[in-house]
């Protein structure tokens, strides 16, 4: 079982729409991060998060370190946004990540 | 600051062959990773490096696999006797200390036939 799950995999949009992507992981971290990569597999943090919620523009990422769960919004969605979403995890020790699958995230004119 | 490079972007090579990559992390990183992400998968941790010290290796990286950070600054990846399933995405990040951001470079996209 992989240690971070990520939900939904595939998710397509309409502009304008509130987006959420889920991510739930199952081990001792220092820290939870969100990425975006484009076609052409060019990684970019989007969050670093160890508490609480962070807003970043359009987007909103929270964590709930009691339950290992955080949740990556999108409000008001455009076809820019459309893009993989990724949340990794790293432990507490050596800082490298391990990822989930990813959420491909398409949103529509 | 440019960034992580890469190099190169793609690599198309025979089964058998020995495949080198290159990273070039954001100059003052003392941290170097590497990883790899075959096609609609989440990336995957191989190897990492603190300055010229390489503190950890997945078992993911058999045999046919050396990283080397011989200065502390570039590091290389070979792949030896290349099978049809090394074909993946080889992604490079670096940061600076542990718990700190990392950035990543655009990969380098390895396709064996």
């Amino acid at each position: 079982k992989n240690e971070v799950e990520q939900s939904p995999q595939n998710l397509t949009a309409q502009e304008g729409e509130f987006i959420t992507i889920n991510c739930s992981y199952s081990v001792g971290i220092s820290a939870l991060h969100w990425l975006q990569q484009h076609p052409g597999g060019g990684i970019v943090s989007l969050f670093m998060l160890s508490s609480g919620k962070k807003k970043h523009g359009r987007l909103i990422a929270t964590i709930n370190i009691q339950e290992k769960h955080s949740s990556l919004h999108i409000t008001a969605s455009h076809p820019r946004d459309s893009a993989v979403y990724i949340c990794a995890v790293s432990k507490i020790a050596g800082n490298q990540f391990y990822f989930g699958t990813g959420t491909s995230l398409t949103v529509i004119p | 600051d440019t960034g992580v490079s890469q190099d190169p972007r793609h690599k198309i090579t025979k089964r058998g062959q020995n495949v080198t990559f290159r990273c070039d992390p954001i100059s003052e990183h003392n941290r170097l990773y590497w990883y790899r992400q075959t096609l609609g998968q989440g990336p995957e941790f191989l190897t990492y490096f603190q300055n010229e010290a390489q503190l950890e290796k997945s078992r993911l990286l058999s045999d046919r696999f050396s990283a080397e950070r011989p200065k502390g600054s570039f590091s290389t990846l070979e792949i030896q006797r290349t099978e049809q399933g090394d074909s993946a995405m080889y992604l490079c990040a670096s940061s600076f200390g542990i718990g700190n951001e990392q950035f990543f470079g655009p990969g380098t996209r390895l396709t064996v036939l």
